[in-house]
């Protein structure tokens, strides 16, 4: 399984800035995920972020509001842009093995006031 | 629309007890199914992973897989506290290209 890190771990943020959060993985794989987590929910997808290409974005995200690098194999980043009290929410990256399994970083806790 | 559904509960069951835990999904193409364990405020941890018809063990761990009722379910044995978490079914589709859908989660809860 791959070893996935992610900063910050959480951050308490004003409304109307921005925060990037990073996803760090131990060994290269193509396909890596962002994910939103409001408490007690379960996930939504936000977008597909596959190197070398744009990301793929979910209905309902877009790319001016949750914008997305991945500059190699073994790292990417979103950016919550502009927030707002209802982007408070745990942000999680994924990967995808082998074997089509997704693997999970420990998650971005993030606090809009 | 495809879809992954599970019960919510919570699921109460006894300490040493056999909990069972179910998911059906909507798409019949669906050819790889995992379970997540998430304990609150952490992130989501895969447990097992199945493809094929029929059962498959890891510890007190078994999978079950019918895909002709389009249903996977999670079984622990001898539970224990720890196992005290949400449980979430997640179901990819055939092509390497299509997403993991993921059920919203059971919540499971050991008592002493």
């Amino acid at each position: 399984s791959a070893v996935i890190s992610q900063k910050p771990s959480r951050d308490i943020c004003q409304r109307g800035t921005s925060l990037t959060i990073q996803c760090q993985v131990d060994s290269q794989v193509t396909m890596m995920f962002w994910y939103r987590q409001q408490p007690g929910q379960s996930l939504t997808l936000i977008a597909t972020a596959n190197q070398g290409s744009e990301a793929t974005y979910e209905s309902g995200f877009v790319i001016d509001k949750f914008p997305i690098s991945r500059p190699n194999l073994t790292f990417s980043t979103l950016t919550v842009s502009n927030m707002s009290p209802e982007d408070s929410s745990i942000y999680l990256c994924s990967v995808e093995a082998d074997s089509y399994e997704q693997y999970f970083g420990p998650g971005t806790r993030l606090t809009v006031t | 629309q495809k879809e992954v559904e599970q019960n919510s509960g919570p699921l109460s069951v006894p300490e040493g007890a056999i909990a069972s835990l179910n998911c059906t999904y909507s798409d019949r193409g669906s050819q790889s199914f995992f379970w997540y364990r998430q304990y609150s405020g952490k992130s989501p941890e895969l447990i097992m992973f199945i493809y094929s018809n029929g059962d498959k063990e890891d510890g007190r761990f078994t999978a079950q897989l019918n895909k002709a009722s389009q249903y996977v379910s999670l079984l622990i044995r001898d539970s224990q506290p720890s196992d005290s978490a949400t449980y979430l079914c997640a179901v990819k589709g055939y092509s390497s290209a299509s997403k993991i859908i993921f059920g919203s989660g059971t919540r499971l809860s050991i008592r002493p």
